[in-house]
This record gives structure tokens, C-alpha cells and sequence, in this order.
């Protein structure tokens, strides 16, 4: 079974630009979160979507945004860069553990440098 | 204040050492404990999670989860240099697919 995949993994980009990321979950895998690493903050919870509906939102400014497809891909963009918004994004593809839980399978990331 | 707050390391240790890596969280409404491991350039995988208080073993590797005192630990036994890492806890309330994450503790383990 293919893993969570990430395009594109290393970016960079200037202040002031917008840039878009881009995540395919596992096959079958209907909800997808994002999450942002840093290495002050650590990993913070951005959004999750499920059935292209937005279920969940993190605490961060409306510059960051996302949306999911039919096919539960998802995109987050990121508007109006800013130097702070340097981190890597991870996407999480949730799948069914037979509980309340679902087990989050993380992708490889999306390096993103803003100079 | 994180919801979660992890002994932030480095850790250093000689293969075949016991490691010990701690949590602990505020927030009583929280009843599923995971830990991730994260290699370089890599996202983190899931090692363990538990639900609600208990012990949890797979291999070399016992979560332990205390919620009268709101402490989660990780255990390995028997260190190898792969294990070397970040490892990262992660707290979830249920039905919440939003996880809480520690900043992680870098583990390295010296051959």
C-alpha cells in the first residue's frame, strides 16, 4: 500500500508570495490533517478534512487555508508569506482503527523556506 | 501554556542502555496517548498509543500512561543505534482527530 505523499518536499520562496502544498493520503483514507514543525514550536495542528469539508481548525492566522477533493487529496496554501512561516509541513491521511482514535499516517513533508 | 510538555533532551546513551522519555499534560479531558518516532528529513511514525491509564509493550519499546498524575513515558529497552531519533508525544482527546504534540527529545545512541 503506498504511503502519504507530499509534493513538492523542498521549496523556496520570497516574502510577500503565496505558495500551495499539496497532499495525496493513502489509498482509501478519507481525512486528512495538516500540521506545521517547527523547531520552537514543535508540531502544531493547522487543519483536517474529511469528505472535502474542513472539520477542524488549529490556531493560526487566515493566511493559511486549505482545501480536499473528491479523490481526498489536499491542498494548503499559504498566503502572503511571511519569514516565521519557514517550517515543515506535514500531511497526516487518517485511517479506521475501530475506535474514536484514527491511527494518523504522516507524509515526508514540505520544506518550506521563506527568504 | 503547550498542553503537552516533553523533557526536551539531547539524550545520549550507550547501546544496549535502558532510555526513559517523559510527558506530562494538564488537561484530564485527554484519553489517548501516542508516541512518534522522527528520523531526519522524515515524517514521524507511529510507534504506540495507548488509551486511557495502563502499560502498553511492543518488542523493545513499553508505553506506560499515569493519568492521576498526568505523566506518559516511553520506555526502550535494549538501545540500538537505529533507534537514534526524535521522538515525539502526542496527547488526543476523543473523537478529536487533532493531536497535541511535545516539542520531542533527540535520542542519540553511541555504538
Amino acid at each position: 500500500k503506498a504511503g502519504v505523499t507530499q509534493t513538492p518536499r523542498y521549496l523556496i520562496k520570497t516574502r510577500g508570495q503565496q505558495v500551495t502544498l499539496s497532499c495525496s493520503p493513502i489509498s482509501g483514507h478519507r481525512s486528512v490533517s495538516w500540521y506545521q514543525q517547527t523547531p520552537g514550536q514543535g508540531l502544531q495542528f493547522l487543519f483536517e478534512y474529511f469528505s472535502e469539508t474542513q472539520r477542524n481548525k488549529g490556531n493560526f492566522p487566515g493566511r493559511f487555508s486549505g482545501r480536499q477533493f473528491s479523490n481526498s487529496r489536499s491542498e494548503m496554501n499559504v498566503s502572503t508569506l511571511e519569514l516565521g512561516d519557514s517550517a515543515l509541513y506535514l500531511c497526516a491521511s487518517l485511517g479506521l482503527a475501530g475506535s474514536s482514535y484514527n491511527e494518523q499516517f504522516f507524509g515526508p513533508g514540505t520544506r518550506l523556506t521563506v527568504l | 501554556q503547550k498542553e503537552v510538555e516533553q523533557d526536551p533532551g539531547p539524550l545520549s546513551v550507550p547501546e544496549g542502555a535502558i532510555v526513559s522519555l517523559n510527558c506530562t499534560y494538564s488537561n484530564s479531558a485527554f484519553q489517548y496517548f501516542m508516541w512518534y518516532r522522527q528520523y531526519s528529513r522524515k515524517g514521524p511514525e507511529l510507534l504506540m498509543y495507548t488509551y486511557s491509564s495502563g502499560n502498553k509493550e511492543d518488542g523493545r519499546f513499553t508505553a506506560q500512561v499515569d493519568k492521576s498524575s498526568k505523566y506518559i513515558s516511553l520506555f526502550i529497552r535494549d538501545s540500538q543505534p537505529s533507534d537514534s531519533a526524535t521522538y515525539l508525544c502526542a496527547i488526543a482527546k476523543t473523537g478529536a482527530n487533532n493531536l497535541f504534540f511535545g516539542t520531542g527529545t533527540r535520542l542519540t545512541v553511541i555504538p
